[in-house]
């Protein structure tokens, strides 16, 4: 059991751009979750994964978030043309029952 | 409107002794609560987690009561330890849609003084 990784740790990217976030979750967990923490807040959802599909969005997933997660394994996070606001933690997590949920380290976004 | 309120930003405790942190939620729809545990520029590790429908689970030195009458929970760490410094967290997992989607509160910082 290896954990949940993310890559990469850290990104630092100028407004406008795009960016691309992985995920691979523990192997076998059929639950993936992708959640974003600001400075003094917890984790805030932002959209869930049963296996390949994508079953609920938070109304934060605005038009310029884009998640996938094809053949139920590894997941991206896409965020197109960054804001400065879209600067936080991204942090993936991972499961198979909802008693339990595993988190990665996250990856660190800085939009300058 | 938060549903999950933790509203003691920070508690120091002593090595050794008790540390009881607190937690309120209004969702009634909540079937599980979790509590995380999180360093700076790490991921929340998971700590512990109770079903809405036991009031009590023990897991070493973590113990996490749900008075669900109250839609308070809280968890007792003893005895703490200068290690259990960090940011904790509570969390409930929103069974209306089965997702299991988590919704945190914002977060104590606990202290533990050697």
């Amino acid at each position: 059991d290896t954990g949940v990784s993310q890559d990469p740790r850290h990104k630092i990217t100028k407004r406008g751009q795009n960016v691309t976030f992985r995920c691979d979750p523990i192997s076998e967990h059929n639950r993936l979750y992708w959640y974003r923490q600001t400075l003094g807040q917890g984790p805030e959802f932002l959209t869930y994964f049963q296996n390949e599909a994508q079953l609920e969005k938070s109304r934060l997933l605005s038009d310029r978030f884009s998640a996938e997660r094809p053949k139920g394994s590894f997941s991206t996070l896409e965020i197109q043309r960054t804001e400065q606001g879209d600067s936080a933690m991204y942090l993936c997590a991972s499961s198979r029952r909802e008693d339990e949920q595993y988190f990665g380290p996250g990856t660190r976004l800085t939009v300058t | 409107d938060q549903q999950v309120k933790q509203n003691s930003p920070s508690l120091s405790v002593q090595e050794g002794r008790i540390s009881i942190l607190n937690c309120d939620y209004t969702n009634s729809m909540f079937d599980y609560f979790l509590w995380y545990k999180k360093y700076p520029a790490e991921g929340p590790t998971f700590l512990i987690s109770i079903s809405s429908i036991k009031d009590k689970n023990e897991d070493g030195r973590f113990t996490v009561f749900l008075n669900k009458s109250a839609k308070h929970l809280s968890l007792h760490i003893v005895p703490s330890q200068p290690g259990d410094s960090a940011v904790y967290f509570c969390a409930g997992s929103d069974g209306s849609g089965n997702t299991g989607k988590l919704i945190f509160g914002q977060g104590t910082t606990l202290q533990v003084k050697p």
